[in-house]
């Protein structure tokens, strides 16, 4: 069926660098997608969303960009800190009769050096 | 504002006991509503939603069940737990495709 993955499980950096998380969608019909943030114990908090009509949005240090050609999502975080440590999904919605239901990616672990 | 309630945080049940599980949202009306497991170092696997009173669509099937006696209350339910059961719980809720919100979760243990 339609999935949503992730190409890399873990990722560490060091405080101040920028990290580039990414996620792969199969689901040509998918037309939102969303970041969240996990940290442990507690549901995922809501980051950042891109629809499938833009290819680039922009949060405060952080940014969503879609390559809709390549299926292919990635979140950026800028100037990364030790609270940004967590686990990273990205979730799809492919829209139509699929309506809220999102499809989840299985997470990068974020780990973050001070 | 709409905010959403999930509790207990933390359950420990007996295999073979019964669960219930219990979500509300406050601030919003006719919401859709979701239950997401999410199993120890996994993404999350959609188990039920919900688009009005009554109305539950399974998404995969297994020893759980879903209610919506009113809008905005959402329960979750076994009547008899395996240990396979285990896991993290949360609720969630949409008011459009566009905006998706998490409770913060029950962490069900069965022993």
């Amino acid at each position: 069926g339609e999935s949503v993955g992730l190409h890399l499980p873990t990722l560490s950096v060091q405080e101040g660098d920028n990290s580039i998380i990414n996620c792969a969608y199969s689901n040509s019909a998918s037309d939102y997608f969303i970041w969240y943030k996990q940290e442990s114990g507690k549901g995922p908090q809501f980051i950042i969303d891109i629809r499938s009509n833009m290819d680039k949005r922009q949060g405060q240090r952080v940014t969503v960009l879609l390559n809709k050609t390549v299926k292919h999502l990635s979140l950026q975080i800028a100037a990364t800190q030790p609270g940004d440590s967590a686990v990273y999904f990205c979730a799809e919605n492919a829209g139509g009769t699929s309506y809220g239901k999102l499809t989840f990616g299985q997470g990068t672990i974020l780990t973050v050096h001070p | 504002s709409q905010t959403i309630h999930q509790w207990p945080a933390t359950l420990v049940q007996p295999v073979g006991s019964p669960l219930s599980l219990e979500c509300t949202v406050e601030g919003t009306s006719n919401p859709n509503l979701y239950w997401y497991r999410q199993a120890a170092g996994r993404g999350l696997q959609l188990l039920f939603y919900s688009v009005g009173i009554g109305q539950i669509s399974s998404e995969v099937p297994q020893n759980l069940s879903a209610s919506r006696p009113q809008d905005r209350q959402f329960i979750l339910s076994s009547k008899k737990l395996l240990l396979s059961d285990s896991g993290f719980y949360l609720c969630a809720w949409s008011v459009s495709p566009y905006g998706y919100t998490f409770g913060s979760g029950t962490r069900l243990t069965v022993v």
